[in-house]
């Protein structure tokens, strides 16, 4: 596709539920993070794969989040047992791995844990 | 661990005023500084990298590695210049622990 997709767009779930958000990189590219931005805050590092690898889990902020990425393709993060606080926008980008190092970031899913 | 700060939160200038969004950095080596942009109901998307040296929309920034400083810089802001900027570091060219700063909302005010 032309740029990075994020799907769902728009994610609503109770609290304790498990989701499941998906993200399609730019053909190509070797590079995916995860990032979580809260209403009226920046962005915080989730996590960031190298090819199918994740070389830095560092900001995956508890146990109840993980993370994969096959194909070099497709990621998809997973929040277990959803909580309020994890209510906010996931973004994902990607990039190609050395060279550009620029990252392109999809349109996000924004999630709300009632 | 390479930390990216902008100091102010909120920022609104005058139509035509010169404006200055902050950033510093520490890391020990040598970075890439990027600034990123986030118009209203749009993707984020890269504004300038420092490696590049270009001005685009008018927007310049200078890496100053004596003040550890990144700062953007253009000198007659516009209404659409109204967005959240950030200001992200990366460790080395191969993406490993890019960071973001916690981002300027710029306010150009009529």
């Amino acid at each position: 596709g032309a740029g990075v997709s994020q799907s769902p767009s728009n994610k609503v779930t109770e609290k304790g539920k498990d989701v499941e958000l998906r993200c399609d990189p730019i053909s190509g590219h070797t590079a995916l993070y995860w990032y979580r931005q809260r209403l009226g805050q920046g962005l915080e590092f989730l996590i960031y794969f190298q090819g199918n690898s994740a070389p830095d889990k560092s900001g995956l902020p508890s146990d109840r989040f993980s993370a994969e990425r096959t194909g070099e393709s497709v990621s998809t993060l997973t929040i277990q047992r959803t909580q309020q606080e994890d209510s906010a926008v996931y973004l994902c980008a990607s990039s190609t791995l050395g060279g550009e190092n620029i990252q392109y970031f999809g349109a996000g899913t924004r999630l709300s844990v009632l | 661990a390479q930390r990216v700060t902008q100091p102010e939160k909120l920022l609104s200038v005058f139509k035509g005023a010169p404006v200055e969004l902050k950033c510093n950095y520490s890391y020990s080596g040598s970075p890439e500084l990027f600034w990123y942009v986030q118009y209203s109901r749009q993707r984020l998307q890269l504004l300038l990298r420092h490696i590049s040296r270009e001005s685009i929309k008018g927007f310049t920034a200078d890496l100053n590695k004596g003040e550890t400083s990144f700062h953007l810089k253009k000198p007659f802001a516009q209404e659409e210049d109204s967005a959240m900027y950030y200001c992200a570091l990366s460790r080395d060219n191969y993406g490993q622990n890019f960071v973001f700063g916690p981002g300027t909302r710029l306010s150009v005010l009529p």
